[in-house]
């Protein structure tokens, strides 16, 4: 069974450009998520898909972030325009439902010069 | 929010040696889960704990859920190379059982052949 899928895994860019990350959960994990790390730190919630809903974007910084899944299977995460301090690992996982056990990604590392 | 202390931040360690490291959390959990992070790549799942004072093994590795749902444990016996890497714990915020995670910081360890 494949796992979490993200592209790109680098991508380098200078600040106010936009960047956006794509990713394919596990065939079947209707509950996808993006999470951010910063260097030295855990994971943080950006925002959590339930099908084609986003049921949690709490953490999402609208200003600039935007997330979208579309018929429900992949999804994909923007940054418009990019700052110095969005430079992290943005993951993406998944879950059957709401209670399943979360798959991780390997991540997209975005650097902004 | 809800924050999870994890200690100690780093451990360097010699091949062959036990490794112990906590999480703490000043309010309840009802999920405590363990994550291992490589260099490059998303956390995976150690083990989950879901019952107070539950003790499980997974391999050399064993951890506990604390009987006042507000710390965790973490051990590694026979340590080996490729025991390397970071160890974050989490849990669901809020005090639910699902959805979205709260990590610690990690504790990275290090293990010398």
């Amino acid at each position: 069974e494949a796992g979490v899928v993200q592209s790109p895994r680098y991508k380098i860019i200078e600040k106010k450009q936009p960047v956006a990350f794509w990713c394919n959960p596990i065939s079947g994990h209707n509950t996808l998520y993006w999470y951010r790390q910063n260097l030295g730190q855990g994971p943080e919630l950006l925002i959590r898909y339930e099908n084609e809903e986003a049921v949690d974007d709490s953490q999402l910084p609208k200003d600039r972030f935007s997330a979208e899944r579309l018929k429900g299977v992949d999804s994909t995460l923007k940054i418009q325009p990019a700052e110095l301090g969005d430079s992290a690992v943005y993951l993406c996982a998944s879950s059957k439902g709401l209670a399943g056990e979360q798959f991780f990604g390997p991540g997209t590392r975005l650097t902004v010069l | 929010g809800q924050q999870l202390n994890q200690s100690p931040q780093s451990m360097f360690i010699q091949e062959g040696e036990d490794v112990s490291m906590n999480c703490t959390s000043s309010s309840i959990f009802n999920t405590w889960l363990w994550y291992k992070q490589d260099p490059g790549e998303g956390p995976v799942l150690l083990i989950a704990l879901y019952k107070a004072g539950e003790l499980t093994s997974n391999g050399r590795l064993t951890a506990q859920f604390g009987i006042t749902r507000k710390d965790s444990f973490l051990n590694i016996s026979a340590s080996i190379p490729s025991d390397v890497g970071i160890y974050f714990c989490a849990g669901p915020a809020g005090g639910t059982s699902y959805g979205k995670l709260t990590f610690g910081q990690g504790t990275i360890l290090t293990v010398h052949p």
